[in-house]
Formats: C-alpha cells, structure tokens, sequence
C-alpha cells in the first residue's frame, strides 16, 4: 500500500555539523509535505512544509528538499544543536482538493547530537 | 499559551473502563484532527472534523471509539471498554482553512496506559 518511510531510524551527528535526515514516499499523489520534530513525551512540532509545486524551501537554519522524480523528501538542519535532539517525521497529504486531509507519517528518525 | 491543548495528560484505567479526552484546538482553526502513536511509531489518523461536522474516520477508529465535536471548538474522544491495545498516546491537531494555512499543528498528548 501507500506509504511514507525513512531511510534511516537513527542518526548521531557532532554539534556544530550539518545533518539531514531523508524521507521517501510511495504515494504519487501527495501533495504537501511536512516535517516534524517529537521530543519526548511532547507532541509533533511543526518545522518545515513543502508543496509539490516546489523543490526547496528554507527556514531558520532548516532547509526541506523535494525530489518527486524519485520520490524523496529531505530535511537539512544547519550547524546542529543540542536542542535539535529529538525524533523527526515526514508526513505526507494529497491536499488539493482530493477530500482527504489525514496526515500519513512514517516511523522517524532519532537525531542524537553528541555535544 | 495559544497552542493546542489537551486533558488529562495521562490516564491510567483497567480494561473494561471507559475513558474520555478532551482537546481544545487553536482558537478559530475549524478543522480538528485525532491521531493515535504508538511506541516506536508514527502518528496514525483516527478522525477529523471541519467545524462540527466529522468528515472523515479511519478503519482503527472501531465501534468503540466515538468523537464529537459539538460546537465546533473543543473535541471530545471516547473509548468505551477500553482493551490493552488501546494503550497508546492520543494527539490531537487543529488547522484552519483556507489554503495556504492548512499546516496541523498539534497538542502534547494524552498517554492512556490500559492495564
């Protein structure tokens, strides 16, 4: 079935790097994309969203790559901190319009910053 | 704090009991979404409502789990005879149309441990 997935469960990266931790997904109708950050015991939040029509987009030290040719999806974290520590989500929607608006999420990659 | 909210943060309850959550989305988002994760896993899309009315229910939500949200602000979400597998934690998320404000944003979670 349709899925979204990570390449990698866990990643340790020396503060101060760069990480990036990379998604891919099967579904070819998605259409907006989202990352998120957990922390333990908190909630999903928000970081970065990306829409189809898009093949990068930039936040504050975040940076969201999006290759549908070969449907992947990237998130890159510049100069990593120890508060970056946390597991990471990519979600995936076919909003425009397909009526569905449910999020599908895969499993998550655990970033470790060794400080 | 704006954010979303949700009570009680963590519920312990035998099996058999019935359990109920509350979830206070941000103030005008209309559309409510609830989401179940399990250990390990990411968050899986139980039901969602734009204002009132609940539009969509995924296969997991079972004649046992019923939510309403009955004057379009907060949600309420139901167990009856709650079972073991029914542990998980419980999130809620709240977005507001139109486009391009359709980013969920979500609450810290109800964790329901079923003994």
């Amino acid at each position: 079935g349709e899925s979204v997935g990570l390449h990698l469960p866990t990643l340790s990266v020396q503060e101060g790097d760069n990480s990036i931790i990379n998604c891919a997904y099967s579904n070819s109708a998605s259409d907006y994309f989202i990352w998120y950050k957990q922390e333990s015991g908190k909630g999903p939040q928000f970081i970065i969203d990306i829409r189809s029509n898009m093949d990068k987009r930039q936040g504050q030290r975040v940076t969201v790559l999006l290759n549908k040719t070969v449907k992947h999806l990237s998130l890159q974290i510049a100069a990593t901190q120890p508060g970056d520590s946390a597991v990471y989500f990519c979600a995936e929607t076919p909003y425009s319009g397909a009526g569905s608006y449910q999020l599908t999420f895969g499993k998550g990659t655990k970033l470790s910053v060794i400080p | 704090d704006t954010g979303v909210s949700q009570n009680p943060r963590h519920k312990i309850t035998k099996r058999g009991q019935n359990v109920t959550f509350r979830c206070d989305p941000i103030s005008e988002h209309n559309r409510l979404y609830w989401y179940r994760q399990t250990l390990g896993q990411g968050p899986e899309f139980l039901t969602y409502f734009q204002n009132e009315a609940q539009l969509e229910k995924s296969r997991l939500l079972s004649d046992r789990f019923s939510a309403e949200r009955p004057k379009g602000s907060f949600s309420t979400l139901e167990i009856q005879r709650t079972e073991q597998g029914d542990s998980a934690m419980y999130l809620c998320a709240s977005s507001h149309t139109p486009y391009p404000q359709e980013t969920q944003y979500f609450g810290p979670g109800t964790r329901l441990l079923v003994l």
